[in-house]
């Protein structure tokens, strides 16, 4: 099975910095790599699939790029909204995996 | 305004049953694939299984944590999904997300609250 794997685990920034967190996985999956947010006691939301378009809804600041092997997500300027834990998902082929999550923080 | 609702969650027994429902609105549920999620306790993501739509010959598939023990179903008329859960044992502890996927792809667009299903003795 494909294993995805995100780094840092956790990270803390000042509002308005600019973010980036990363996810790899083992073998290529071309671009089925999804992004999602979860807050603090609440379900996960859809932010980004294909690995660069926006889901509707969602703000700008919000980005994402890579194919393959290689993703990021990037947050342009954090916002106190922004604390959450960010999953990454591929959806290539059965079984779909999850990374094990990165925790924003503002510091 | 699409809603997934989730119930059925609690305490059991390792080696017990439980069955999950998740009521939906706001779209048509027998065109849609939905899917299981859960989340142990302070942990990350795992996908639990997922069901097709009747016209997409409602195939399914699970996790190989959960086959054998878990089973997926739903009811179009009573636009509910269930997820069957036998043999529980300590490691499902979790909160249960029913999910949607997005227009056929496999991410999902809509998530649940979510529900708790504890297992201990």
């Amino acid at each position: 099975d494909i294993q995805m794997t995100q780094s840092p685990s956790s990270l803390s920034a000042s509002v308005g910095d600019r973010v980036t967190v990363t996810c790899r996985a083992s073998h290529g999956i071309s671009n089925y790599l999804a992004w999602y947010q979860q807050k603090p006691g609440k379900a996960p939301k859809l932010l980004i699939y294909g690995a660069s378009t926006l889901q509707s809804g969602v703000p700008s600041r919000f980005s994402g790029s890579g194919f393959g092997t290689d993703f990021t997500l990037t947050i342009s300027s954090l916002q106190p909204e922004d604390v959450a834990t960010y999953y990454c998902q591929k959806y290539d082929s059965a079984p779909l995996t999850f990374g094990g999550g990165t925790k924003v923080e503002i510091k | 305004e699409v809603q997934l609702v989730e119930s059925g969650g609690g305490l059991v027994k390792p080696g017990g049953s439980l069955r999950l429902s998740c009521t939906v609105s706001g779209f048509t549920f027998n065109n849609a694939w939905m899917s299981w999620v859960r989340q142990a306790p302070g942990k990350g993501l795992e996908w639990v299984g997922r069901i097709k739509s009747k016209s997409d010959a409602g195939t399914i598939d699970y996790a190989a944590s959960v086959k054998g023990r878990f089973t997926i179903s739903r009811d179009d008329v009573e636009n509910t999904l269930y997820l069957q859960m036998n043999s529980l044992e300590i490691e499902d502890t979790g909160i249960y997300y029913c999910t949607r996927y997005k227009n056929g792809n496999y991410y999902f667009d809509y998530w649940g609250q979510g529900t708790l299903v504890t297992v201990s003795s």
